[in-house]
């Protein structure tokens, strides 16, 4: 079983819509999730942290953290071209961070 | 604020070859992280060094080594280069070392011909 898994794409969705992306974690022991966006060509840049069950909002991004289910997610409201890239969920162990595979998402206009 | 900073960019090496890269964190942040990403998938862990000790090891070969300065930066090192040695190598940069975010420099791409 892999440490993270992500819900495989690509995802692609019409300009101004909800883009929602899944992640799933196999250590119950994990304290600090993150989802990182990751443009073509470029390296991941930390959009979202989340510590604690619930949801956290930060403009148009949603984080979601459900630790009885081991689940992240991460909801981008009203959708833009620029949102276009491949988001990577990273759970963090202590002194290491374990991403998933990442899912591509590409906004329509 | 200057962010992470990482040298080279783009760096192209034979099979057998040493390479080293180099990682400057964000001023103030005390831990550098390394991380290997190969085209398709997550990164993975290699090292995080913070007070310049090794505080973590990722599931990588001896010909893989690194070291932290007194300056916080960090250089990997990476011997007997193999073909599958190609892949970008990021440094990230923490606070501190534990569950602290972590902070992507913009890589070093190496190729092994």
């Amino acid at each position: 079983q892999k440490e993270v898994e992500q819900n495989s794409g690509p995802l692609s969705v019409p300009e101004g819509a909800i883009a929602s992306l899944n992640c799933t974690y196999s250590d119950r022991v994990s304290q600090s999730f993150f989802w990182y966006r990751q443009y073509s060509g470029k390296s991941p840049e930390l959009i979202m942290s989340i510590y604690s069950n619930g949801d956290k909002e930060d403009g148009r991004f949603t984080a979601q953290l459900n630790k009885a289910s081991q689940y992240v997610s991460l909801l981008i409201r009203d959708s833009q071209p620029s949102d276009s890239a491949t988001y990577l969920c990273a759970v963090n162990n202590d002194y290491k961070l374990s991403f998933g595979a990442g899912t591509t998402v590409t906004v329509r206009a | 604020d200057a962010g992470v900073t990482q040298s080279p960019t783009h760096l192209i090496k034979t099979r057998g070859q040493q390479v080293t890269l180099r990682c400057s964190p964000i001023s103030g942040h005390k831990s550098v992280s390394w991380y290997q990403q190969v085209l398709g998938q997550g990164p993975q862990f290699i090292f995080q060094y913070y007070e310049k000790e090794e505080r973590g090891r990722g599931n990588f070969p001896d010909r893989f080594s690194a070291r932290q300065f007194p300056n916080y930066s960090s250089e990997l090192n990476v011997n007997a280069l193999l073909l599958g040695d190609s892949a970008l190598y990021l440094c990230a940069s923490s606070l501190y070392r534990g569950t602290y975010e972590q902070y992507f420099g913009p890589g070093t791409r190496l190729t092994v011909t």
